[in-house]
């Protein structure tokens, strides 16, 4: 079986200030991780994805994450968060060979001015 | 820009009647999801499908869901009787399997408020 924790409901930042949400997984096999953001009355939205080589994978909108499999950790990073950057963040993984897609219950960040 | 496109965007019906929910996956892309999202249970798969055969349905209540693909362009979801506990947004997402087995990344459309009273 997989899944996903991440362990804060919400996050709250200074805009300007290093944003990380957390994320932990745990599967069976090779993982497939995956960081998704959702806007308000928008569907979710790809953010980046790592499937295999370098452990600090870089995305869309200057967020990066950072495998870690000796903690079994899938942290998102922004290092200057911005007001836009509010949202719902979901962590996922996915085994390899497999088609499910287990997601966390989600990360609400809240970037203040 | 090619995104996943649902219809309709929002639906608010009584307790018994039917509901459809219609998808266009992107084009070229051989797998289609359909997720429900609630605050309490947050994301559930619906029901998968991989060029266009459904291969998982079980997270669907099998006696008033279903779910097809009557051609490669449109993925339907139907719930016949509806209940208030039906109430929720539904999404569906499709992704291209080039073949490394579960590398790929879903793509969501914007999905379905459906109120049920």
């Amino acid at each position: 079986a997989q899944s996903v924790a991440q362990p804060e409901d919400q996050v709250n930042v200074a805009e300007g200030n290093p944003l990380t949400v957390k994320c932990t997984y745990s599967v069976s096999g090779n993982p497939y991780l995956f960081w998704y953001v959702q806007y308000p009355n928008r569907g979710l939205q790809f953010l980046l994805k790592y499937i295999t080589g370098d452990n600090l994978v870089k995305g869309s909108y200057g967020f990066e994450a950072e495998f870690n499999k000796s903690q079994t950790s899938f942290h998102l990073k922004k290092p200057s968060a911005l007001v836009s950057d509010s949202a719902l963040y979901f962590c996922a993984v996915r085994q390899s060979n497999d088609y499910k897609l287990s997601f966390g219950a989600g990360t609400t960040v809240t970037v203040r001015a | 820009d090619a995104r996943v496109t649902q219809t309709p965007r929002h639906k608010v019906t009584e307790m018994g009647q039917e509901v459809t929910m219609r998808c266009q996956p992107i084009l070229g892309h051989n797998t289609v999801f359909w997720y429900r999202q609630t605050m309490m249970q947050g994301l559930e798969l619906l029901a998968y499908f991989r060029n266009r055969a459904p291969l998982d349905d079980s997270g669907m209540p099998k006696d008033r869901f279903s779910a097809e693909m009557p051609d490669a362009t449109l993925a339907t979801l139907k719930i016949q009787p509806s209940e208030p506990r039906d109430s929720a947004v539904y999404f569906c997402a499709s992704g291209h399997n080039r073949g490394r087995q579960g590398s790929y990344e879903q793509y969501f459309g914007p999905g379905t408020r459906l109120t049920v009273t």
